[in-house]
């Protein structure tokens, strides 16, 4: 029963580099999100996929693309890494549609440093 | 302002208290309300969800909404150390798939 699973879960990068942070789940959710979360600042939402075949930006998607690959996986890529991308990245799903809002599940998270 | 506000805390209670945790938020349209709790490098687990207002209760915790205030509460009973941990808030709108969080409070239940 795995839930939601980030990989990795540490990264360091150095400025300029790009890299992609892979979340899969297995509880058949429509929808799945990025969150980056910083100190003071909670969880602010990357990018979002409403259903399979669907992104959205979120409140902070400069400098992020993200890849609904299928309904269980979902990525994100930093194309070219800076210092103040450095943070926690949470992916999460939720069976949200239909008109009732159902709450999300969050993987453990990646933590990524960039230099 | 933000659409969810949260004191960040330090909270720090003795093991058995009632804690009060709370948030306020801006958008009348929020109608879902969600608590989760954080514990120290792992991601946020959901504990309570409730729509519109009114109270829920699960074992030792109750979330309240309070509508014509904007204001959501999590009580927790007979508080343990196993409790410590941050607690955020979240709600979202009906049928709109984004969920706005607040930024997290921090308990420390005290042995």
């Amino acid at each position: 029963n795995a839930g939601v699973t980030q990989t990795p879960k540490f990264q360091v990068l150095k400025t300029g580099q790009s890299m992609t942070l892979q979340c899969a789940q297995d509880m058949n959710h429509n929808s799945m999100y990025w969150y980056r979360q910083d100190p003071g600042m909670g969880l602010r939402l990357i990018y979002y996929s409403a259903s399979e075949g669907t992104t959205d930006k979120g409140e902070v998607p400069n400098g992020y693309n993200v890849s609904r690959l299928n309904k269980r996986e979902f990525s994100l890529r930093l194309e070219s890494a800076a210092p103040s991308q450095t943070s926690v990245y949470f992916c999460a799903s939720s069976d949200g549609g239909g008109g009732f809002n159902q709450p999300q599940h969050f993987g453990d998270g990646t933590r990524l440093s960039i230099l | 302002q933000k659409e969810v506000e949260q004191d960040p805390g330090p909270l720090s209670v003795p093991e058995g208290a009632i804690v009060s945790l709370n948030c306020t938020y801006s958008n009348s349209a929020f109608q879902y309300f969600m608590w989760y709790r954080q514990y120290s490098r792992k991601g946020p687990e959901l504990l309570m969800y409730t729509y519109s207002s009114g109270n829920k209760e699960d074992g030792r915790f109750t979330a309240q909404v309070d509508k014509s205030s904007k204001y959501i509460s999590l009580f927790i009973r007979d508080s343990q150390p196993s409790d410590s941990a941050t607690y955020l808030c979240a709600m979202s709108r009906y049928n709109f798939n984004k969920f706005y969080f607040g930024s997290g409070t921090k308990l420390n239940v005290k042995p």
